[in-house]
């Protein structure tokens, strides 16, 4: 178990620009989670793929956040034309199937908008 | 919506003292129950689950918790603690069938040597 690899640990960029975080699950998970940290508050949930398929999106997930697991392995999230309240530790997890199974965490990205 | 709440932000023990950490969950149908540990520096890790059969569970590192229905309740236990415990504690909650975890705000522990 070689756990959920997230790059880059920490991303420091200005309001404006985009930035692009990615994720490389347990590799025999099929499904794969993006939450989103703030101080003091717990994970709150974004969106989450089964295989290659995006199958629920959160409404904190606005128009500038898209994300993407093409071939059902890594995942990548994209936030465009970022704001100071972008701010936040993107954490990403995976799990077999089952809503009983544990989701396993990675390091998680820092991101700091200027 | 469901949500989960976790009674204190902050905990401060002396070593060997006994924890209980609150942990109540908002949603009427089945549910499955999680606690998860940080150690500073650290990933979210499980300490342990629950989703069905006995309610008292029990986790890694001496930790249990109880599953009490009728409180929505799942508070997680440990008798005697350590200084290495000290970490965050976040209790999270999905429905039965359901995939999004939902979190509490977490519980910082601090144990004292």
């Amino acid at each position: 178990d070689t756990g959920v690899s997230q790059d880059p640990r920490h991303k420091i960029t200005k309001r404006g620009q985009n930035v692009t975080f990615r994720c490389d699950p347990i590799s025999e998970h099929n499904r794969l989670y993006w939450y989103r940290q703030t101080l003091g508050q717990g994970p709150e949930f974004l969106t989450y793929f089964q295989n290659e398929a995006q199958l629920e999106k959160s409404r904190l997930l606005s128009d500038r956040f898209s994300a993407e697991r093409p071939k059902g392995s890594f995942s990548t999230l994209e936030i465009q034309r970022t704001e100071q309240g972008d701010s936040a530790m993107y954490l990403c997890a995976s799990s077999s199937q089952g809503s009983n199974q544990p989701q396993h965490f990675g390091d998680g990205t820092r991101l700091s908008i200027l | 919506a469901q949500s989960v709440s976790q009674h204190n932000h902050h905990v401060i023990l002396s070593e060997a003292a006994s924890l209980e950490l609150g942990c109540n969950y908002s949603y009427g149908g089945t549910v499955n129950l999680f606690w998860y540990v940080q150690y500073p520096g650290q990933h979210l890790q499980l300490l342990l689950k629950y989703f069905s059969g006995d309610p008292l569970v029990k986790g890694i590192k001496g930790f249990e918790a109880e599953f009490i229905k009728s409180k929505f309740s799942f508070n997680l236990r440990k008798p005697s603690v350590q200084w290495s415990d000290t970490a965050e504690y976040f209790c999270a909650v999905n429905m039965e069938y359901g995939n999004k975890l939902v979190f509490g705000a977490g519980t910082i522990l601090r144990v004292k040597s």
